[in-house]
Protein backbone atom coordinates (compact mmCIF):
# COMPACT_ATOMS: atom_id res chain seq x y z
CA UNK A 1 0.00 0.00 0.00
CA UNK A 2 1.35 3.34 -1.01
CA UNK A 3 1.48 5.35 2.06
CA UNK A 4 0.74 9.13 1.62
CA UNK A 5 2.92 12.27 4.03
CA UNK A 6 1.50 15.52 4.19
CA UNK A 7 3.71 18.34 5.52
CA UNK A 8 3.54 20.29 7.85
CA UNK A 9 0.34 19.25 9.77
CA UNK A 10 -0.47 22.27 10.74
CA UNK A 11 0.62 25.97 8.74
CA UNK A 12 -0.50 29.36 10.08
CA UNK A 13 -0.33 32.02 7.10
CA UNK A 14 -1.70 35.59 7.09
CA UNK A 15 -4.67 36.07 4.66
CA UNK A 16 -3.38 37.70 1.62
CA UNK A 17 -0.08 35.39 1.58
CA UNK A 18 1.11 32.54 -0.39
CA UNK A 19 0.52 29.05 1.12
CA UNK A 20 2.32 26.01 0.12
CA UNK A 21 1.13 22.44 1.01
CA UNK A 22 3.62 19.50 0.33
CA UNK A 23 2.26 15.63 -0.18
CA UNK A 24 4.72 12.92 -0.53
CA UNK A 25 3.87 9.45 -2.16
CA UNK A 26 5.91 6.11 -0.53
CA UNK A 27 6.69 5.37 -4.12
CA UNK A 28 5.91 7.32 -7.13
CA UNK A 29 2.85 7.64 -8.53
CA UNK A 30 2.94 9.03 -11.19
CA UNK A 31 0.60 12.42 -11.78
CA UNK A 32 -2.31 10.53 -10.14
CA UNK A 33 -2.57 12.98 -7.33
CA UNK A 34 -5.73 14.53 -5.85
CA UNK A 35 -6.08 17.22 -3.57
CA UNK A 36 -8.96 18.34 -1.58
CA UNK A 37 -10.36 20.87 0.82
CA UNK A 38 -12.40 20.02 3.95
CA UNK A 39 -14.35 22.48 6.07
CA UNK A 40 -16.16 20.84 9.37
CA UNK A 41 -19.69 19.62 8.51
CA UNK A 42 -18.83 19.42 5.15
CA UNK A 43 -17.90 16.66 2.54
CA UNK A 44 -14.48 17.05 0.94
CA UNK A 45 -14.53 19.49 -1.77
CA UNK A 46 -12.18 18.20 -4.90
CA UNK A 47 -9.52 20.65 -5.39
CA UNK A 48 -6.76 19.17 -8.31
CA UNK A 49 -6.47 16.17 -10.10
CA UNK A 50 -3.95 14.77 -12.32
CA UNK A 51 -1.50 16.49 -10.05
CA UNK A 52 -2.36 19.45 -11.63
CA UNK A 53 -5.52 19.96 -13.13
CA UNK A 54 -8.47 22.66 -11.36
CA UNK A 55 -11.67 20.39 -10.96
CA UNK A 56 -14.61 22.53 -12.09
CA UNK A 57 -15.85 25.85 -10.25
CA UNK A 58 -12.16 25.86 -8.06
CA UNK A 59 -10.72 29.40 -8.42
CA UNK A 60 -7.13 30.11 -10.21
CA UNK A 61 -5.47 30.99 -6.76
CA UNK A 62 -5.46 26.97 -6.42
CA UNK A 63 -2.60 25.31 -8.40
CA UNK A 64 -1.10 22.20 -8.40
CA UNK A 65 2.47 20.59 -9.41
CA UNK A 66 4.63 18.08 -9.39
CA UNK A 67 4.84 14.24 -10.13
CA UNK A 68 6.43 10.68 -9.30
CA UNK A 69 6.73 11.07 -5.23
CA UNK A 70 6.58 14.69 -4.91
CA UNK A 71 3.53 17.32 -4.87
CA UNK A 72 2.72 20.91 -3.88
CA UNK A 73 -0.72 22.17 -3.35
CA UNK A 74 -0.20 26.33 -3.38
CA UNK A 75 -3.10 28.57 -2.97
CA UNK A 76 -1.53 32.42 -4.47
CA UNK A 77 -3.20 34.46 -2.20
CA UNK A 78 -5.21 33.42 0.93
CA UNK A 79 -9.09 34.49 1.51
CA UNK A 80 -10.50 33.70 4.63
CA UNK A 81 -12.79 30.88 3.06
CA UNK A 82 -9.50 28.82 2.08
CA UNK A 83 -8.66 28.55 6.47
CA UNK A 84 -9.42 24.64 6.53
CA UNK A 85 -7.79 20.62 6.11
CA UNK A 86 -6.36 19.94 2.88
CA UNK A 87 -5.81 16.05 1.73
CA UNK A 88 -3.81 14.83 -0.37
CA UNK A 89 -4.77 11.25 -2.20
CA UNK A 90 -3.03 8.58 -4.71
CA UNK A 91 -5.04 6.63 -7.23
CA UNK A 92 -2.36 5.07 -9.27
CA UNK A 93 -3.65 1.71 -10.49
CA UNK A 94 -6.43 2.10 -7.70
CA UNK A 95 -7.89 0.30 -5.73
CA UNK A 96 -6.80 0.88 -2.94
CA UNK A 97 -6.79 4.76 -2.84
CA UNK A 98 -4.74 6.35 0.02
CA UNK A 99 -4.85 9.71 1.39
CA UNK A 100 -2.41 11.66 3.30
CA UNK A 101 -3.22 12.46 7.16
CA UNK A 102 -3.96 15.90 6.19
CA UNK A 103 -2.31 19.53 6.98
CA UNK A 104 -4.59 22.07 8.73
CA UNK A 105 -3.87 25.64 7.43
CA UNK A 106 -5.25 28.62 10.03
CA UNK A 107 -4.78 32.23 10.15
CA UNK A 108 -1.66 33.76 11.35
CA UNK B 1 -25.49 18.02 -11.12
CA UNK B 2 -24.75 14.68 -9.20
CA UNK B 3 -26.10 14.81 -5.78
CA UNK B 4 -25.24 11.91 -2.97
CA UNK B 5 -26.75 11.25 0.10
CA UNK B 6 -26.27 9.11 2.53
CA UNK B 7 -28.85 7.66 4.84
CA UNK B 8 -28.61 4.86 7.71
CA UNK B 9 -28.92 4.89 11.46
CA UNK B 10 -26.60 7.06 13.46
CA UNK B 11 -26.22 4.72 16.44
CA UNK B 12 -25.36 1.18 16.15
CA UNK B 13 -24.03 -1.75 19.03
CA UNK B 14 -21.07 -3.27 19.09
CA UNK B 15 -20.89 -6.53 17.40
CA UNK B 16 -23.53 -5.43 15.52
CA UNK B 17 -23.76 -4.75 11.91
CA UNK B 18 -23.50 -0.92 10.11
CA UNK B 19 -26.05 -0.56 7.12
CA UNK B 20 -25.75 2.83 5.19
CA UNK B 21 -27.51 3.73 1.60
CA UNK B 22 -26.59 6.27 -0.69
CA UNK B 23 -29.02 7.63 -2.87
CA UNK B 24 -27.95 9.28 -6.38
CA UNK B 25 -29.49 11.45 -8.21
CA UNK B 26 -28.48 13.89 -11.08
CA UNK B 27 -26.74 11.00 -12.73
CA UNK B 28 -27.38 7.12 -13.88
CA UNK B 29 -25.46 4.97 -11.68
CA UNK B 30 -25.59 2.77 -14.71
CA UNK B 31 -24.06 4.92 -16.96
CA UNK B 32 -20.75 4.09 -15.47
CA UNK B 33 -18.39 5.22 -12.77
CA UNK B 34 -17.47 3.68 -10.11
CA UNK B 35 -19.22 4.70 -6.63
CA UNK B 36 -17.80 4.28 -3.41
CA UNK B 37 -17.35 4.80 0.53
CA UNK B 38 -14.57 6.50 2.69
CA UNK B 39 -14.89 7.35 6.07
CA UNK B 40 -13.32 9.90 8.64
CA UNK B 41 -13.12 8.64 11.62
CA UNK B 42 -12.39 11.08 15.08
CA UNK B 43 -9.38 12.63 15.26
CA UNK B 44 -7.95 10.98 12.66
CA UNK B 45 -7.50 11.31 8.36
CA UNK B 46 -9.66 9.52 5.68
CA UNK B 47 -10.13 5.94 4.99
CA UNK B 48 -11.30 4.46 1.92
CA UNK B 49 -13.48 1.55 2.42
CA UNK B 50 -14.32 0.32 -0.74
CA UNK B 51 -15.87 0.61 -4.54
CA UNK B 52 -18.35 -0.95 -6.91
CA UNK B 53 -19.47 -0.66 -9.88
CA UNK B 54 -22.79 -0.34 -11.67
CA UNK B 55 -22.47 -4.58 -12.54
CA UNK B 56 -21.38 -4.98 -9.33
CA UNK B 57 -17.49 -5.65 -9.21
CA UNK B 58 -16.43 -4.60 -5.83
CA UNK B 59 -13.15 -3.70 -4.70
CA UNK B 60 -12.20 -3.62 -0.76
CA UNK B 61 -9.74 -1.90 1.38
CA UNK B 62 -7.74 -5.08 2.50
CA UNK B 63 -8.03 -4.10 6.40
CA UNK B 64 -11.84 -4.49 6.39
CA UNK B 65 -12.25 -6.89 3.76
CA UNK B 66 -13.30 -9.30 5.92
CA UNK B 67 -16.33 -7.25 7.46
CA UNK B 68 -17.18 -4.98 4.56
CA UNK B 69 -20.41 -5.80 1.85
CA UNK B 70 -20.82 -2.77 -0.80
CA UNK B 71 -23.94 -3.46 -3.13
CA UNK B 72 -25.94 -1.54 -5.61
CA UNK B 73 -29.48 -1.04 -6.69
CA UNK B 74 -29.28 0.51 -10.10
CA UNK B 75 -33.63 0.38 -10.43
CA UNK B 76 -33.17 2.68 -7.37
CA UNK B 77 -30.39 4.59 -8.19
CA UNK B 78 -28.27 3.96 -5.47
CA UNK B 79 -25.70 1.78 -3.64
CA UNK B 80 -25.22 0.26 0.30
CA UNK B 81 -22.60 -0.55 2.65
CA UNK B 82 -22.82 -3.00 5.36
CA UNK B 83 -19.89 -3.42 8.17
CA UNK B 84 -20.24 -6.25 10.17
CA UNK B 85 -18.73 -6.99 14.02
CA UNK B 86 -18.88 -3.02 15.06
CA UNK B 87 -16.40 -2.06 17.44
CA UNK B 88 -15.87 1.82 18.87
CA UNK B 89 -13.48 1.95 16.08
CA UNK B 90 -15.47 2.07 13.41
CA UNK B 91 -17.07 5.50 15.23
CA UNK B 92 -16.71 7.59 12.00
CA UNK B 93 -18.40 10.05 9.33
CA UNK B 94 -19.23 7.46 6.25
CA UNK B 95 -18.84 9.16 3.50
CA UNK B 96 -20.47 7.66 -0.06
CA UNK B 97 -18.51 9.42 -3.33
CA UNK B 98 -18.57 8.62 -7.07
CA UNK B 99 -15.25 7.20 -6.99
CA UNK B 100 -13.32 6.88 -9.66
CA UNK B 101 -9.91 7.15 -9.02
CA UNK B 102 -10.68 10.40 -7.46
CA UNK B 103 -14.02 12.01 -5.65
CA UNK B 104 -15.12 14.25 -7.77
CA UNK B 105 -19.10 14.31 -6.27
CA UNK B 106 -19.62 13.33 -2.55
CA UNK B 107 -22.46 12.97 0.13
CA UNK B 108 -22.46 15.58 2.92
CA UNK B 109 -21.69 12.76 5.44
CA UNK B 110 -23.08 10.78 8.18
CA UNK B 111 -22.31 10.46 11.53
CA UNK B 112 -22.33 6.57 13.00
CA UNK B 113 -21.31 5.97 16.49
CA UNK B 114 -21.01 2.66 17.99
CA UNK B 115 -21.91 2.50 21.20
CA UNK B 116 -23.94 0.02 23.61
Amino acid sequence: EIVMTQSPATLSVSPGERATLSCRASQSVSSNLAWYQQKPGQAPRLLIYGASTRATGIPARFSGSGSGAEFTLTISSLQSEDFALYYCQQYINWPPITFGQGTRLEIK
Amino acid sequence: QVQLQESGPGLVKPSETLSLTCAVSGYSISSGYYWGWIRLPPGKGLEWIGSIFHSGITYYNASLKSRVTISVDTSKNQFSLKLSSVTAADTALYYCARLQGFGEFWGQGTLVTVSS
